[in-house]
């Protein structure tokens, strides 16, 4: 059975870089991923697709601080110059099923 | 500008009934397969029902199964969610999600995944 595991929390100073992890569980280290954000008192939003390879395909207007990679069964969301609208919720959803991660929440400092 | 617009939310006691409506704009509605997305107070999103183009194929997470039905409209740019008997644990935001297709050559198959979202509708199953 295909599980998704992120870390709970996460914490970065403003202008620094972060790099947010998407596991997969053994046997499943093929699936692409896609990121969500959801900042406070919003719905989410779609960041970016991150490939079993490492390639990543973001959606319309994101800006060039985001970025992805992949390692294995993990799947990164990297994101450089936080600004203070940085500071959210982020979730990873298996693509080809539907199911979500846990979810970070990234503390901007 | 892609847009996806959900309503009817509300206040329902529970085993009452609710009829959520999304209305889409500024893509080709018929063309795309569209979700249905919950999230529960301080929890994160709940997958709960998917519609093929034309409505043949459809989905539902158990834990709706039996007391939930999605349904489109294409004519009207429209998806919609019956939700019957409906309990506490229903409470959440609803969410109207687009679904979006690409070839995955790892795969040698078509995938999916979410990649626009509505505002959100709230339900709320009180006595």
């Amino acid at each position: 059975q295909l599980v998704v595991t992120q870390s709970p929390s996460a914490s970065a100073s403003l202008g620094a870089s972060v790099k947010l992890t998407c596991t997969l569980n053994s046997g499943h280290s093929r699936y692409a991923i896609a990121w969500h954000q959801q900042q406070p008192e919003k719905g989410p939003r779609y960041l970016i697709k991150v490939n079993s390879d490492g390639s990543y395909t973001k959606g319309d207007g994101i800006p060039d601080r985001f970025s992805g990679s992949s390692s294995g069964a993990e799947r990164y969301l990297s994101i450089s110059s936080l600004q203070s609208e940085d500071e959210a919720d982020y979730y990873c959803q298996t693509t080809g099923t539907r199911i979500f991660g846990g979810g970070t929440k990234l503390t901007v400092l | 500008e892609v847009q996806l617009v959900e309503s009817g939310g509300g206040l329902v006691q529970p085993g009452g009934s609710l009829r959520l409506s999304c209305a889409v704009s500024g893509f080709n509605f018929s063309t795309y397969e569209i979700n249905w997305v919950r999230q529960a107070p301080g929890k994160g999103p709940e997958w709960i029902s998917y519609i093929s183009t034309s409505g043949s194929t459809i989905y539902y997470a158990d834990s709706v199964k039996g007391r939930f039905t999605i349904s489109r409209d294409d004519a009207k740019n429209s998806l919609y969610l019956q939700m019957n008997s409906l309990r506490a644990e229903d409470t959440a935001v609803y969410y109207c999600v687009r679904d979006r297709q690409y070839y995955d050559h790892i795969w040698g198959s078509y995938r999916s995944y979410f990649d626009y979202w509505g505002q959100g509708t709230l339900v709320t199953v009180s006595a």
